[in-house]
């Protein structure tokens, strides 16, 4: 089974901060994931990536950066972060274009910014 | 784009009981629909793929129908115990060979909480 981790877990910043958070998936997938996760929105797509320097812009990609440096990791960045930037943010990562798998979920990182 | 709407947002049952949770979309091209469940403290977990429409898909203590005449997808928890007592998500993939087909949108989730 795939295997997607992700760190922190936890981050508590201050409003303007720089936040970075990682992921690594171990399963040579292409496709790389960050999703937000608030109450009454389900998951919406921040930014995606099918290999090492591409990226693609999501569904509410405002105040966001990302970067995909090898095929194994994917970096979601808060340059100057804000409070409604406060969430649960999932990493996640499928198999090739035209085969549309099973996206793998990490464990998640709880966001707080104060 | 795609909008997905899923519904109960909450869900409360008793142990033995069935619970529905129905999700609808409103892209008919799309192709691939998925239910995950998140529990506590975890990321999402798979609990099926389908993309034949109409079909009924069993698996272990569940059913999934996909409607697309309706544009219906829905999730049948048959005999619920505690341990089905998480957060249910549905999610939809674009249509295929489009920009979009890597991407899923997802419901906004429903709580469900099954009680001894």
């Amino acid at each position: 089974e795939a295997a997607v981790t992700q760190s922190p877990r936890n981050k508590v910043t201050v409003t303007g901060g720089n936040v970075t958070l990682s992921c690594r998936q171990t399963n040579s997938h292409n496709y790389m994931y960050w999703y937000r996760q608030d109450t009454g929105h389900g998951l919406r797509l921040i930014h995606y990536s099918y290999g090492a320097g591409n990226l693609q812009i999501g569904d509410v990609p405002d105040g966001y950066k990302a970067t995909r440096t090898t095929q194994e990791d994917f970096f979601l960045l808060l340059e100057l972060a804000s409070p409604s930037q406060t969430s649960l943010y999932f990493c996640a990562s499928s198999d090739e274009l035209g085969n549309q798998d099973t996206q793998y979920f990490g464990p998640g990182t709880r966001l707080l910014v104060l | 784009g795609e909008q997905v709407e899923q519904r109960p947002p909450h869900l409360s049952v008793r142990e033995g009981d069935s619970a529905v949770i129905i999700c609808t979309y409103t892209d008919p091209n799309s192709y691939y629909f998925f239910w995950y469940k998140q529990e506590p403290g975890a990321g999402l977990q798979l609990l099926m793929k389908v993309f034949s429409s109409t079909e009924i898909n069993e698996g272990q203590g569940f059913t999934v129908l996909l409607n697309k005449k309706d544009k219906q997808l829905s999730l049948n928890l048959t005999a619920a115990h505690p341990g089905d007592s998480a957060v249910y998500f549905c999610a939809v993939s674009g249509p295929l060979l489009s920009g979009s087909f890597n991407k899923l949108t997802f419901g906004a989730g429903t709580r469900l909480a099954v009680c001894p």
